[in-house]
């Protein structure tokens, strides 16, 4: 079974201009979300999906960043215009059930994003 | 606010020697303690959780923790390393569910040959 993956694997981009992200989760995985890891820190969750329904994005800097689910399934997230400061790896992830800690999270490989 | 501290940002250690990797932890109220492992240029991959019962939980690849409530620590161990464990090890704690996972900094674990 395909893990979750996760496009591009690498970006650079001069700030100011648009960037996108991809994510196709396990298949069957209900739960979606959406990490910041900066340089020698831990994953930060920016957003989480039940469905297609962003249920938790309050740390989702909503001035410049934006994602949608629509069917459910995949998920893109976006940032336009890029800033020097968001050049981090964006992790996506998937779960079967969001609010059970016996569920496991299963990790995609992450996008390096390079702003310039 | 719950917090994760991981004391050693990174350890060196020789091939087939035992360590520790220590984490706390600040809550006022019960936790759910979880560790990763991000290997180079991969995702994040779960090593070991503990939601309650026997405080001293068994992983993969021969890695266990103990959660001790008193001193809220949750310190990873193996008895003996590998080269192949060399990799970045996260401590994560949620106060409610798996949605409100807070990762730590991480401890950058190096085996020697």
């Amino acid at each position: 079974e395909a893990g979750v993956v996760q496009s591009p694997r690498y970006k650079i981009i001069e700030k100011k201009q648009p960037v996108a992200f991809w994510c196709n989760p396990i298949s069957g995985h209900n739960t979606l979300y959406w990490y910041r890891q900066n340089l020698g820190q831990g994953p930060e969750l920016l957003i989480r999906y039940e469905n297609e329904e962003a249920v938790d994005d309050s740390q989702l800097p909503k001035d410049r960043f934006s994602a949608e689910r629509l069917k459910g399934v995949d998920s893109t997230l976006k940032i336009q215009p890029a800033e020097l400061g968001d050049s981090a790896v964006y992790l996506c992830a998937s779960s079967l059930e969001g609010t059970d800690p016996n569920t496991e999270a299963f990790f995609g490989q992450g996008t390096r994003l390079t702003v310039v | 606010a719950q917090s994760v501290t991981q004391l050693d940002s990174q350890v060196p250690v020789f091939e087939e020697a035992p360590v520790e990797l220590r984490c706390n932890y600040s809550s006022s109220v019960s936790v759910y303690l979880f560790w990763y492992v991000q290997y180079p240029n991969q995702g994040l991959q779960l090593l070991l959780k503990y939601l309650s019962g026997s405080t001293l939980v068994k992983g993969i690849n021969g890695f266990e923790a103990e959660f001790n409530k008193s001193q809220t620590s949750f310190h990873l161990r193996k008895p003996s390393v590998h080269i192949s464990d060399t990799a970045e090890y996260f401590c994560a704690v949620s106060e409610t569910s798996y949605d409100k996972v807070i990762f730590g900094p991480g401890t950058s674990l190096s085996v020697i040959p």
